[in-house]
């Protein structure tokens, strides 16, 4: 079946700096990238998705990049906050349906 | 964007018990669901595919008599964990697509926390 790798698994950063978590798939009929950023005891949040036939997408603070020749796409946050501080999920569907296999998550956290 | 919805949030039950979950579609209708089981400090693992009008495709290792499934309607799918025990003690959750098996982004539920004694 699909398997999605994610990195790091913890990631540190200071606030105002950068933070980029980075995903693999396996199944080269991937189509759909979602990530979700999960607060404790709370439902996945989709914070940004791209679609296989773009490159990079960007949403104020938040780019998400994909490279379908290497089948992996990461995570960009720029100026971080503390707020930014959570969990963070890459996703993907495979096929022509909507079936998400996660990533094993990052556990961001951002200092002051 | 699409609402969904779970009850309860939070259950307690005692090993051998069956417990339900509900999960609606509040503003759309969803001929496809999706359940997930989360254990603490790891992702979020498929469990079944809940499909309105005929029975739930389950993911392997997930053992289709425990883990109930009804898609009654287009607004409702119930997961019913049947002689519960302390190891599915989890965070269940579900979540609907919007546009159907056609489309991608999905909706999720707020989880359902279940504690089993």
């Amino acid at each position: 079946g699909e398997n999605v790798e994610q990195h790091p698994s913890t990631l540190s950063v200071q606030e105002g700096d950068s933070a980029v978590i980075k995903c693999t798939y396996s199944d080269s009929a991937s189509n759909y990238f979602p990530w979700y950023k999960q607060e404790l005891g709370k439902r996945p949040q989709l914070i940004i998705d791209i679609r296989s036939n773009v490159g990079e997408k960007k949403d104020q603070r938040i780019a998400v990049t994909l490279n379908k020749t290497a089948k992996h796409f990461s995570l960009h946050i720029t100026e971080t906050q503390p707020e930014d501080s959570a969990v963070y999920f890459c996703a993907d569907t495979t096929g022509g349906g909507n079936k998400l296999t996660f990533g094993t998550g990052t556990q961001l956290k951002v200092e002051l | 964007g699409a609402v969904v919805s779970q009850h309860p949030s939070w259950v307690i039950c005692k090993s051998g018990t069956s417990v339900k979950i509900e999960c609606r579609s509040l503003d759309f209708q969803a001929t496809t669901m999706f359940w997930y089981r989360q254990f603490p400090k790891q992702s979020l693992m498929l469990m079944a595919t809940s499909n309105e009008g005929s029975k739930a495709t389950y993911e392997q290792g997930v053992e289709k008599d425990k883990f109930l499934i009804n898609h009654a309607s287009l607004t409702l799918s119930t997961l019913t964990v049947t002689s519960a025990h302390p190891e599915d003690s989890s965070f269940y959750i579900c979540s609907a697509p919007q546009g159907g098996s056609s489309s991608n982004e999905q909706f999720f539920g707020p989880g359902t926390r279940l504690t089993v004694l």
